[in-house]
């Protein structure tokens, strides 16, 4: 089964880039027909689906985010990334790695056990 | 895209049945038999419980069931258990091929 591992700094300062790693074990970061995804959660709130990108590379955006985020693979390190730009206090959530396949049209499937990321000075 | 809207509570008794509500929009729920539910514990993940509308995953109890109606999914629990008690999120496919989650709904077994 899939594993996924978040890993990232847990307080980045407003105005700064927010860089998130998924280590993938299990199981390549980029196998035919799998989707690499982000999902956020701010304290005590819902979920928020960030990003995902596919087996080809394509990627896919939040609307409300598209303009600050980039989502990555690195095949080399079995990993993929995520970047937020220009955080604020409203960027404080738990974010979460996660990946589904192609056949299973849903946010994610298996999920990374998240890693609380602060915005504050 | 805005959340998909969902009761903030439901509350019931064991053994009774509950329903979860998941209203949106043509551009999401309405649109596309995308819908999805999950169940979140305090502190964990979230867990798949429903894709596609109705489907269950493997391993997932029958005792969970799914439905859509127009704009509207709806969650179905029956034979309520204390291990239900959690944070539940639908979650459908959009136009713009991406997803959107519903605000949440706290289930309580009193």
């Amino acid at each position: 089964q899939l594993q996924l591992q978040e890993s990232g700094p847990g307080l980045v300062k407003p105005s700064e880039t927010l860089s998130l790693t998924c280590t993938v074990s299990g199981g390549s970061v980029r196998s035919s027909g799998d989707y690499r995804v982000w999902i956020r959660q701010a304290p005590g709130k819902g979920l928020e689906w960030i990003a995902s990108i596919n087996y080809s590379g394509s990627t896919y955006y939040n609307p409300s985010l598209k303009s600050r985020v980039t989502i990555s693979v690195d095949t080399s390190k079995n990993q993929f990334s995520l970047k937020l730009t220009s955080v604020t206090a409203a960027d404080t959530a738990v974010y979460y790695c996660a990946g589904r396949k192609d056949t299973a049209v849903v946010p994610a499937v298996d999920w990374g056990q998240g890693t609380l990321v602060t915005v504050s000075s | 895209q805005s959340a998909l809207t969902q009761p903030a509570s439901v509350s019931e008794s064991p053994g009774q049945s509950i329903t979860i509500s998941c209203t949106g929009t043509s551009s999401d729920v309405g649109g596309y038999n995308y819908v999805s539910w999950y169940q979140q514990h305090p502190g964990k993940a979230p867990k798949l419980m429903i894709y596609d509308v109705s489907i269950r995953p493997s391993g997932v109890s029958n005792r969970f069931s799914g439905s859509k109606s127009g704009n509207t999914a709806s969650l179905t629990i029956s034979g309520l258990q204390a291990e239900d008690e959690a944070d539940y999120y639908c979650s459908s496919y959009t136009t713009s091929s991406t997803y959107v989650f519903g605000t949440g709904t706290k289930v309580t077994v009193l």
